[in-house]
């Protein structure tokens, strides 16, 4: 079983949708949760960080885990084009808290 | 805001050849890392860098692969007798306590081809 699975889409919503975005993992050792936006031919960018089950809301951003399911999802309200990027779940723990990227989901929101 | 930067932005060898890639992390941070992306494929986990030496590596970091912080700035990724399967994105990550809230912060890449 891989550790960290991730619909890779693409995934195209109109402006002002809601998204969902969705990864599971299979260790339960890990501890660290987080969400990177990725543009083309540039590094991953962080948008969220969560280290414990329940729901973080940053503006238009709601990052939610279950540990019990192993589950982490993110929400983006109100969708806009400059949304539209690769989305990335990264997940840590251990020692050395390398980091587990899924394959990352495409989204575009189109005007 | 701080960043960390990456050289060259692209480079092209021929196989066989040696590559040193180089990044500057945000000076107070204590964590390093190199992850590199194949076209189309997931980001991988490479090395981790931590007091000055190798903390952890993957199984992609094999003998070929080296790193170093020569000057207490700088910590470079040297790639010896590169081969064609080796043309990728590597970014470089750092962070001043990866179990703190501002996580990672990845540098713009260095897309190496392979020729």
């Amino acid at each position: 079983q891989k550790e960290v699975e991730q619909d890779p889409g693409p995934l195209s919503v109109p402006e002002g949708a809601i998204v969902s975005l969705n990864c599971t993992y299979s260790n339960s050792a890990f501890q660290y949760f987080m969400w990177y936006r990725q543009y083309s031919r540039k590094g991953p960018e962080l948008l969220m960080y969560t280290y414990s089950s329940g729901n973080k809301e940053d503006g238009r951003f709601t990052a939610q885990v279950d540990k019990s399911s192993k589950y982490i999802s993110l929400f983006i309200r109100d969708s806009q084009p400059s949304d539209s990027a690769t989305y990335l779940c990264a997940i840590s723990g251990g020692s050395n808290y390398k980091l587990t990227f899924g394959k990352g989901t495409l989204l575009t929101v189109n005007p | 805001e701080p960043e960390v930067t990456q050289t060259p932005s692209h480079q092209v060898t021929q196989m066989g050849q040696e590559v040193i890639l180089r990044c500057v992390p945000i000076s107070n941070h204590l964590y390093f890392y190199w992850y590199r992306q194949i076209l189309g494929q997931k980001v991988e986990f490479l090395v981790s860098f931590y007091n000055n030496e190798i903390s952890e590596k993957s199984e992609i970091f094999d003998d070929q692969f080296s790193v170093e912080r020569p000057d207490g700035s700088n910590f470079t990724l040297k790639i010896r007798s590169t081969k064609l399967e080796d043309s990728a994105m590597y970014f470089c990550a750092s962070s001043e306590n990866p179990r703190s809230g501002d996580g990672y912060t990845f540098g713009s890449g260095t897309r190496l081809t392979v020729v």
